[in-house]
């Protein structure tokens, strides 16, 4: 069965500091991999997604992942972080057939001056 | 401008009642989906359909029912069988490819008067 781990319920950092979050998967068949951002009482925006066109993805808000076949991992950076970066970020894999997500249990990132 | 119209923002649940969170979208998509977002707990998948008159159970379908009459609708019941209906509810729609990310409304809290 598919599944997804996100390391850290909770990631600090400082303003200006790089942003790491990870996310290992598991999947029988080759996977697409999504990064959501959800805000407070608000549902969730995509970051970005890999669908197997390159394996570094850019996406909004100068966000970026990584995917490594060999590591299962599809972790998620930005070089400096901003205040506006504070929020829950979510990883998803699709290979349940048709659209079906599976979540991580998600990563609040929080950023202090 | 499209999007998914989920309402009402606040629900409150008397014991013993049904309650129904209206989903209504406009980007002409396929398939849709309800999830319960729990604290710490990730998203879960509850229902999801394809197509206009099917739908399919998720993993915690219990105490929760549904229909699809309409391409755009997508309504949630969450009846009195649900015991621990307190939760964030959103809901979903995409294309019905795999490589497509699924675009979320805001939600809607639900929580036992």
């Amino acid at each position: 069965a598919q599944s997804v781990t996100q390391l850290g319920s909770h990631v600090s950092v400082s303003e200006g500091a790089l942003v790491l979050l990870r996310c290992n998967y598991s999947s029988s068949v080759p996977p697409y991999l999504f990064w959501y951002v959800q805000y407070p009482n608000q549902g969730l925006q995509l970051l970005l997604k890999y669908t197997s066109a390159a394996t570094l993805v850019k996406g909004i808000n100068g966000f970026e992942a990584e995917f490594k076949k060999s590591e299962t991992s599809f972790h998620l950076t930005k070089p400096s972080a901003h205040m506006s970066d504070a929020a829950e970020y979510f990883c998803a894999v699709s290979d349940r057939g048709y659209s079906t997500l599976t979540f991580g249990k998600g990563t609040m990132l929080l950023v202090s001056p | 401008d499209g999007g998914i119209t989920q309402s009402p923002k606040y629900l409150f649940r008397k014991e013993g009642q049904n309650v129904t969170l209206s989903c209504e979208q406009n980007l002409n998509h396929d398939a849709m989906y309800w999830y319960r977002q729990d604290p710490g707990q990730g998203l879960r998948l509850i229902y999801y359909s394809q197509i206009v008159n099917d739908f399919q159970k998720g993993d915690i379908a219990e105490g929760y029912s549904v229909s699809r009459e309409k391409k755009e609708s997508f309504p949630l019941t969450v009846t009195s069988a649900q015991k621990n209906p307190t939760a964030f509810y959103l809901c979903a729609s995409t294309t019905g490819a795999r490589s497509q990310p699924q675009h979320f409304g805001d939600g809607t809290r639900l929580s036992i008067l």
